[in-house]
């Protein structure tokens, strides 16, 4: 089936420790999307990478770090540098460079840091 | 930078009955691209509408439609025959047409929780 993955769903850490969050896509979409979701807020976006080898920072990018080596995956890790973690974490995809083109979502993952 | 507003934290409305969920929006540009998505319980994002300013008709989709009165910058969904399965948290979101580097996100309203009445 063509989609968006995320894993884990849930995602457990003590504090100080780094993290990383997987998304991984079988659309052949060029443009893949971080953002972050906390209760009683919108979706602020964190990453987001148009092309292999290339990304750009979003609203809320201190304490977090990307990368793109291939076009089906953009991991996401979350340092000990960003302040408060714990949220929502959704990756999202765009096909081309269209601008008529939405984004697709994945199913999210929630990470807990104690 | 644009803003993106919705007033009602949460709505209520009887199963077949219609409801309508707010959304103002802020901007300086001409063109761009509104959207509604919908977040129910398994919180996965699900896109319900999408609306191009440039169109002065509205967007239709089922029993989903929008009224977008772009002088006011006001950007509603409308939701007739409301279904049990149409209960989830709905966001308007707003895309700037330039796809240059630093209009390629989507701007995000803080939500409206639907709850919908047996």
């Amino acid at each position: 089936d063509g989609g968006i993955t995320q894993s884990p769903k849930y995602l457990f850490r003590k504090e100080g420790q780094n993290v990383t969050l997987s998304c991984e896509q079988n659309l052949n979409h060029d443009a893949m999307y971080w953002y972050r979701q906390d209760p009683g807020q919108g979706l602020r976006l964190i990453y987001y990478s148009q092309i292999v080898n290339d990304f750009q920072k979003g609203d809320i990018a201190e304490g977090y770090s990307v990368s793109r080596e291939k076009k089906e995956s953009f991991p996401l890790t979350v340092t000990s540098a960003q302040k408060n973690p714990t949220a929502f974490y959704l990756c999202a995809t765009r096909r081309g460079q269209g601008t008529t083109y939405e984004q697709y979502f994945g199913p999210g993952t929630r990470l807990t840091v104690t | 930078a644009q803003t993106v507003t919705q007033s009602q934290p949460e709505m209520s409305v009887q199963e077949a009955e219609t409801v309508t969920l707010s959304c103002t929006y802020d901007t300086s540009e001409s063109d761009y691209y509104l959207f509604w998505y919908k977040q129910p319980p398994s919180r996965q994002m699900i896109l319900v509408i999408r609306q191009e300013a440039y169109k002065q008709q509205n967007a239709t989709e089922n029993r989903f439609s929008v009224n977008f009165q772009k002088a006011a910058k006001s950007f509603s969904l409308k939701i007739s025959d409301s279904q049990l399965g149409d209960a989830a948290m709905y966001f308007c979101a707003y895309r700037s047409v330039l796809s240059n580097f630093g209009n390629e996100k989507l701007t995000f309203g803080t939500g409206t929780r639907l709850t919908i009445i047996p």
